[in-house]
C-alpha cells in the first residue's frame, strides 16, 4: 500500500473558523488530489497538484484553498467553515498520467 | 464539468449471480478510465486503468470492457460472492492528464 496518511482523521468544528487539513505521502509521487464524499455524489475534486507549487481547482473549489509546498505534503484549508463543507475528504496520490489512484484513510470533518 | 454517469446506481444479486455495470464518459478527449472497489468504512481501492479502445482486463471474477468510440465501459463480475458487495466507482481522465472525475459508483449487495 502506499504512504499516504491523513490527518486528523476526525474534526468537529465551528462555522467561520479555519481548518487546515493534512495529507501526507512517502511515496514521491507527483500529483496529489483533494476529493469530498457526499451521499448522492459520489467524489467530488476539490483542488488538484500537479508538482510543488502547482496547483488547480477542481469541480468544488469554492471556500478551499490548496498549498504544496514539497513533494510530500498537500494542505488543504478552510478559511471559514461552513455547515455545507461538513463531509468526508480523502487525499489520493499517483505517480503520472494513466496510473492509478491511492487513497488515504479520509478526514470526518463536522461543522456545526 | 465532465458528464461520467453510471448505472445502475445499485444493485442487489444473490450469490453465485454475474452482473455487470455501466460507465459512459465523454468521448473526446479521453486519455484513461479508471475502475476502483470501495467497501464500507474504507478507502477506494484500484481495480483497472484502461487506456485504449477494446481493450479488456481482468482480475479474478471481474472483468473490464472499454470502448472510448461510444464513451462506454462495462465491469463484469462472475459468480458475485459476499464479500464483492461493495460501490464500484469509474474515473474518467482526460488527456490533459491531470483530473479524474468520477461517476456516482454502483452500490452492489451479494446476498448469501
Amino acid at each position: 500500500d502506499a504512504g499516504i496518511t491523513q490527518s486528523p482523521r476526525h474534526k468537529v468544528t465551528e462555522t467561520g473558523t479555519p481548518v487546515t487539513l493534512r495529507c501526507h505521502q512517502t511515496e514521491n509521487h507527483r500529483y496529489m488530489y483533494w476529493y469530498r464524499q457526499d451521499p448522492g455524489h459520489g467524489l467530488r475534486l476539490i483542488h488538484y497538484s500537479y508538482g510543488v507549487k502547482d496547483t488547480d481547482k477542481g469541480e468544488v473549489s469554492d471556500g478551499y484553498s490548496v498549498s504544496r509546498s514539497k513533494t510530500e505534503d498537500f494542505l488543504l484549508t478552510l478559511e471559514s467553515a461552513t455547515s455545507s463543507q461538513t463531509s468526508v475528504y480523502f487525499c489520493a496520490t499517483r505517480k503520472d498520467m494513466g496510473e492509478k489512484l491511492f487513497f488515504g484513510s479520509g478526514t470526518q470533518l463536522s461543522v456545526l | 464539468i465532465l458528464n461520467v454517469e453510471q448505472s445502475p446506481q445499485s444493485l442487489h444479486v444473490q450469490e453465485g449471480d454475474s452482473t455487470n455495470f455501466t460507465c459512459s464518459f465523454p468521448s473526446s478527449n479521453f486519455y484513461a478510465l479508471h475502475w476502483y472497489r470501495w467497501e464500507t468504512a474504507k478507502s477506494p481501492e484500484a481495480l483497472f486503468v484502461m487506456t485504449l479502445n477494446g481493450d479488456e482486463k481482468k482480475k479474478g471474477r471481474i472483468s473490464a470492457t472499454l470502448n472510448t468510440k461510444e464513451g462506454y465501459s462495462y465491469l463484469y463480475i462472475k459468480g458475485s460472492q459476499p464479500e464483492d458487495s461493495a460501490t464500484y466507482l469509474c474515473a474518467f481522465e482526460n488527456n490533459a492528464g491531470n483530473m479524474l472525475t468520477f461517476g456516482g459508483g454502483t452500490r452492489l449487495m451479494v446476498k448469501p
